[in-house]
């Protein structure tokens, strides 16, 4: 089956620079690629996803690069701001798999 | 949020009991997942649900047992909680416009197994 690792697990960064946020995955097959901003007490709510098809994908300040060659895709947030600080995951499946299978989160923290 | 809607929201309760929690969407979503939440393992699937009566496992199902009736609601049960079982439930569902592998997560139920 897939497996996804996400690294770092913690980040912080100072307000207004940039974050990214990495992921690998194991099987070639998965063609689906969703980011998830999950903040304190709160449920993970979907901000980007990107198929396979496409190598990078923005939206206002955060985007999504993907390398199917590496199997590895990554998240970037430029302009950090307060409000950015929360859990985010990642997560991989081939393209009509219903499962989903997830990174292990990354704490990002934004310092004022 | 993606009329999704769990109960109870915070539960405490004793080892050895049996606990249901309800998961209800109002989406008509097809597939319905249950997953739970523990610092340093992040999202594991539990069970999850292709339609109504049709269920399938997921990476952690030791200890539960899922049900789904109708399309709107899907129970997760633990038969005989135990400690180990103590964490944060996440519903999610999945399947119309988004695709099937676009997922969108209730809001959680805080599960305590003293």
């Amino acid at each position: 089956g897939e497996n996804v690792e996400q690294h770092p697990s913690t980040l912080s960064v100072q307000e207004g620079d940039s974050a990214v946020i990495k992921c690998t995955y194991s099987d070639s097959a998965s063609n689906y690629f969703p980011w998830y901003k999950q903040e304190l007490g709160k449920r993970p709510q979907l901000i980007i996803d990107i198929r396979s098809n496409v190598g990078e994908k923005k939206d206002q300040r955060i985007a999504v690069t993907l390398n199917k060659t590496a199997k590895h895709f990554s998240l970037h947030i430029t302009e950090t701001q307060p409000e950015d600080s929360a859990v985010y995951f990642c997560a991989a499946t081939p393209f009509g798999n219903e499962k989903l299978t997830f990174g292990t989160g990354t704490r990002l923290t934004i310092i004022p | 949020d993606a009329g999704i809607t769990q109960s109870p929201r915070h539960k405490v309760t004793e080892t050895g009991t049996p606990v249901t929690l309800r998961c209800h969407q109002t989406e008509n979503h097809r597939y319905m997942y249950w997953y739970r939440q523990d610092p340093g393992h992040g999202l594991r699937l539990i069970h999850y649900s292709y339609g109504v009566k049709d269920t399938d496992k997921g990476e952690v199902s030791d200890g539960y047992s899922v049900s789904r009736s109708k399309t709107e609601d899907f129970l997760l049960t633990l038969e005989s909680a135990t400690s180990s079982q103590t964490s944060v439930y996440f519903c999610a569902i999945s399947g119309l416009a988004g695709g099937r592998e676009t997922q969108y997560f209730g809001p959680g139920t805080r599960l305590l197994v003293l």
